[in-house]
């Protein structure tokens, strides 16, 4: 199994649609989870970090089940600016000794 | 903000050739990684950083070195550069293993 595994997509929505992404981790004993988004030929940028209770940033919104080891991103009222790839970061470890796991990303396609 | 840098944008090298990557952080950070990152394959760690002079092998040193002389500054080092290390170089930095980590805006290397 794959540390950190996401659904490639693309995902073709049009836009105001409601988008969900998911990200399976392997290591239950991860402690660490992020969303980074990255533009075509750029670096990835940190969208938001993953907590276990859910959170919420305007039209995004991540959910962390540690029961099913999956993590979640919902992207309501899409926008064209959304169009990115979507990358799931796990972090294996805490305290000193982890580094992140990068999922591979689900690409988005924001259609007017 | 955090402001990673990366001097070299866009390289064309020959097979053979020795290659430098520079790479400066200015938040006073712990720890610096050089990444890979190619279609299909996602990111992948080639070296990472906690401390100066300490570096650590990644998923993929196999022909990369690395140098940490100064705690702002993270080097790449290909002794003989070939064709399959064509890629996108990304350097980032953390304050500690497992948090966000800070991308510069990529080093593009083909090798001819």
């Amino acid at each position: 199994r794959k540390e950190v595994e996401q659904d490639p997509g693309p995902f073709n929505v049009p836009e105001g649609a409601t988008v969900a992404f998911n990200c399976t981790y392997s290591n239950s004993a991860s402690q660490s989870f992020f969303w980074y988004r990255q533009d075509c030929r750029k670096e990835p940028k940190l969208l938001m970090s993953v907590y276990s209770s859910g959170n919420e940033d305007g039209r995004f919104t991540a959910q962390l089940n540690r029961a099913s080891q999956y993590i979640s991103l919902l992207i309501r009222d899409s926008k064209l600016s959304d169009s990115a790839t979507y990358l799931c970061v796990v972090s294996p470890y805490g305290g000193s000794q982890g580094n992140l796991i990068f999922g591979k990303g689900t690409k988005l396609s924001v259609k007017p | 903000d955090v402001k990673v840098t990366q001097s070299s944008r866009y390289l064309v090298k020959r097979t053979g050739e020795k290659v430098f990557l520079e790479c400066v952080q200015d938040m006073d950070h712990e720890n610096m990684f050089w990444y890979r990152q190619d279609p299909g394959l996602g990111l992948r760690l080639i070296y990472f950083s906690y401390d100066v002079k300490m570096k650590e092998k990644g998923d993929i040193p196999e022909g990369y070195s690395v140098s940490r002389e100064k705690k702002e500054r993270f080097s790449l080092i290909l002794e003989s550069a070939s064709t399959n290390q064509t890629s996108m170089y990304l350097c980032a930095s953390s304050l500690l293993q497992g948090n966000t980590i800070y991308f510069g805006e990529g080093s593009w290397l083909t090798v001819v």
